[in-house]
């Protein structure tokens, strides 16, 4: 699975769009962008998983720009209870059945 | 999404004892479950791939005689740590591979946090 890079930490307001950033620069072409959140003492919740079209469901947006080396994760009204470890994960989807490989992730904190 | 359990949540046991723990998918059928461990203030590693009907597969450095994997059936696999030692004190978190739907995902449990006296 191609490596991904993420800010170590973000804060965001509570109420304004949170947009966490990641770069994949070696994706390959049948490679899926997902994006999980883990909090605090929780298994990972997923959020939103996309190949290079733009992708929106009632959690979050996901923008993969056309060259699709890198993407970004939008809460749009960000609440105390986003706040968590979010996961960018690049893998290819239903191509074997392999667990995930988990970086590092941004904290969000989200600021009352 | 779909739902993954896990159970127990919590679990205090003695040195050298076994623990199981399990894990169910909810709402649809599993061919293929994951375990992972989370040390504190570290990512999710990967341990082991649970297939239904047959033997798991470990990454390396996961003892296979020491933690114990079956998949019984399309929605519950367990995990039995034998003999256990403070050491393999750890947050244990399952996931389940969703292939029914347009595209595949896979879903978490929500954790399993072991403390070996």
């Amino acid at each position: 699975d191609a490596k991904t890079t993420q800010p170590t930490s973000m804060d965001c307001a509570e109420g304004r769009a949170a947009n966490l950033p990641c770069n994949h620069s070696t994706i390959s072409g049948n490679e899926y962008v997902y994006w999980y959140r883990q909090i605090h003492s929780q298994g990972p919740q997923y959020i939103i998983h996309g190949l290079k079209n733009n992708e929106t469901n009632e959690m979050a947006s996901l923008i993969i720009t056309e060259d699709r080396k890198s993407s970004t994760l939008i809460l749009p009204h960000a609440t105390l209870r986003d706040t968590a470890v979010y996961y960018c994960i690049v893998r290819v989807a239903g191509g074997g059945a392999d667990g995930l490989t988990f970086g590092k992730g941004t904290h969000l904190i989200i600021q009352p | 999404g779909a739902v993954v359990s896990q159970h127990p949540s919590r679990v205090i046991c003695k040195s050298g004892t076994s623990v199981k723990i399990e894990c169910r998918s909810l709402d649809f059928q599993a061919t293929t479950m994951f375990w992972y461990r989370q040390f504190p203030k570290q990512s999710l590693m990967l341990m082991a791939t649970s297939n239904e009907g047959s033997k798991a597969t470990y990454e390396q450095g996961v003892e296979k005689d020491k933690f114990l994997i079956n998949h019984a059936s399309l929605t519950l696999s367990t995990l039995t740590v034998t003999s256990a030692h403070p050491e393999d004190s750890s947050f244990y978190i399952c996931s389940a591979r969703d292939t029914s739907g347009l595209r595949e995902t896979q879903y978490f449990g929500p954790g399993t946090r072991l403390l070996v006296l």
